[in-house]
């Protein structure tokens, strides 16, 4: 079965950056998805941060990330990577990785992991 | 941005039916799917666009979605049911899915 492998996250200073990625197992289908950055803050709901198309040509991003953080992908190593820079205090949440489908309209069909990133001076 | 909107909080005894409800604008007229989340897990995909079950999910679970209201229904509710539940639609105007805020499901 398909699996979305993270790493990064970990313990940043307000204003500093750190980068997350994900990588694509066991990839079945011949096609590119699309692929998010949802992210999860203590004891809260799921929020979307950011979207990514097929080969990169399109990308979208949370107004509260906006011109902070920058998703990328590399297609030929199935990685998909979330750059964040000046990082908030508010930003402290885990990340999940998704790849997304198709069905009526896009949903999550597979999730990451997660990774837990601590935005604390 | 479209809105979801779900309440805080179900409680249901075991065995009974659990209705956890998701409200948005002329929702009748997207897909919604619904995700279960435990404590320290990711979501798990339990309904996808309105009432189709992915592999491995019990038949107890359906869902329905009309006019302005979506419903995932749980059926003979069990302990392990308990859990975090999450309407999603696709937002096309922004190209993004869109979560409702969740749901706790308690098994009394």
């Amino acid at each position: 079965e398909m699996q979305l492998l993270q790493s990064g996250g970990g313990l940043a200073q307000p204003g500093g950056s750190l980068r997350l990625s994900c990588e694509v197992s066991n990839v079945t289908s011949r096609t590119y998805a699309m692929m998010s950055w949802i992210r999860q803050a203590p004891g809260k709901g799921l929020e979307w941060v950011s979207d990514i198309s097929s080969y990169g040509e399109n990308t979208y991003y949370a107004d509260s990330v906006k011109g902070r953080f920058t998703i990328s992908r590399d297609n030929s190593k199935n990685t998909l990577y979330l750059q964040m820079n000046r990082l908030r205090v508010e930003d402290t949440a885990i990340f999940y990785c998704a790849r997304l489908a198709y069905r009526g309209n896009y949903y999550v069909a597979y999730w990451g992991q997660g990774a837990l990133v601590t935005v604390s001076s | 941005s479209y809105v979801l909107t779900q309440p805080p909080s179900v409680s249901v005894a075991p065995g009974q039916t659990a209705r956890i409800t998701c409200g948005g604008n002329n929702i009748g007229t997207k897909s919604v799917h619904w995700y279960q989340q435990k404590p320290g897990q990711a979501p798990v995909l339990v309904i996808c666009d309105d009432n189709d079950r992915p592999s491995g999910i019990p038949e107890r679970f359906s869902g329905s979605n009309s006019g302005n209201t979506a419903t995932l229904t749980i059926s003979r509710v069990e302990a392990g049911d308990e859990a975090d539940y999450y309407c999603q639609v696709w937002d096309s105007g922004n190209d993004h899915v869109v979560f409702g805020g969740g749901t706790k499901l308690t098994v009394l």
